[in-house]
């Protein structure tokens, strides 16, 4: 079975710090892909990034940089000098996509809050 | 419209009540998502359709949820006899394959008083 753990619930950084968002999954298929969502205050879930289990390279977006390790089942997502905006609750996804009887969903971890203050 | 449509944005429901909530998905997108996403929480997930038909509605709660797609697009989450614990904010999301992201609504709020 599909699972997506996020264990940090809630991070408070000061501006300008980095601040690594850790996700671990399970998955019993070869095919899959991960995701990162952020939720701001106003609720509307946004995509930030897709990754597919057979593409580990590191991927960087401005502040945003992603290590994706196969070996530890790991996800992880930091962002690199904060700011205030970046508050928001941050989720990370799994589908699978092997045909192993839940090919399609998608599955979400708890969130991991993330605080930034000025 | 380009996005997904959740309708309504707000329902407010006597407890025993029915209540239909709808999701108009991005079109052409044949994977549509329900979920619900009480305060504090992840999404959890409720039903996963794939073209017209329930591709795993494991995440129902229980039989007083039921959902259908009958034409492959818009879809219905139906809630019977309401209760209090069904109070939340009811996700949909749609995506065209399953290497695909997936695009939310803004969801639909329940209350039920």
């Amino acid at each position: 079975a599909q699972k997506v753990t996020q264990a940090q619930t809630e991070i408070s950084v000061v501006e300008k710090e980095d601040v690594t968002l850790d996700c671990v999954y399970e998955t019993r298929d070869t095919t899959y892909y991960l995701f990162w969502y952020k939720q701001p205050p106003s609720g509307e879930l946004v995509f930030l990034i897709r990754r597919n289990s057979f593409d580990e390279q590191n991927e960087i977006s401005g502040r945003y940089s992603w290590n994706f390790q196969k070996s530890t089942s790991s996800f992880n997502f930091t962002i690199t000098a904060s700011q205030v905006v970046d508050s928001a609750v941050y989720f990370c996804a799994l589908s699978e996509a092997g045909g192993g009887g839940s090919q399609g969903n998608l599955i979400f971890g708890k969130g991991t809050k993330l605080s930034v203050k000025p | 419209g380009a996005g997904v449509s959740q309708t309504p944005s707000n329902k407010v429901t006597e407890k025993g009540k029915y209540v239909e909530l709808r999701c108009d998905p991005i079109s052409g997108h044949t994977a549509l998502y329900w979920y619900r996403q009480s305060l504090g929480q992840g999404p959890e997930f409720l039903i996963y359709f794939q073209g017209t038909g329930a591709a795993d509605d494991s995440g129902l709660p229980n039989d007083r949820f039921f959902a259908v797609r009958p034409e492959g697009s818009v879809s219905t989450l139906k809630i019977q006899r309401t209760e209090r614990g069904d109070s939340a904010v009811y996700l949909c999301a749609s995506r065209a394959r399953v290497d695909t992201e997936a695009f939310f609504g803004q969801g639909t709020r329940l209350t039920v008083v």
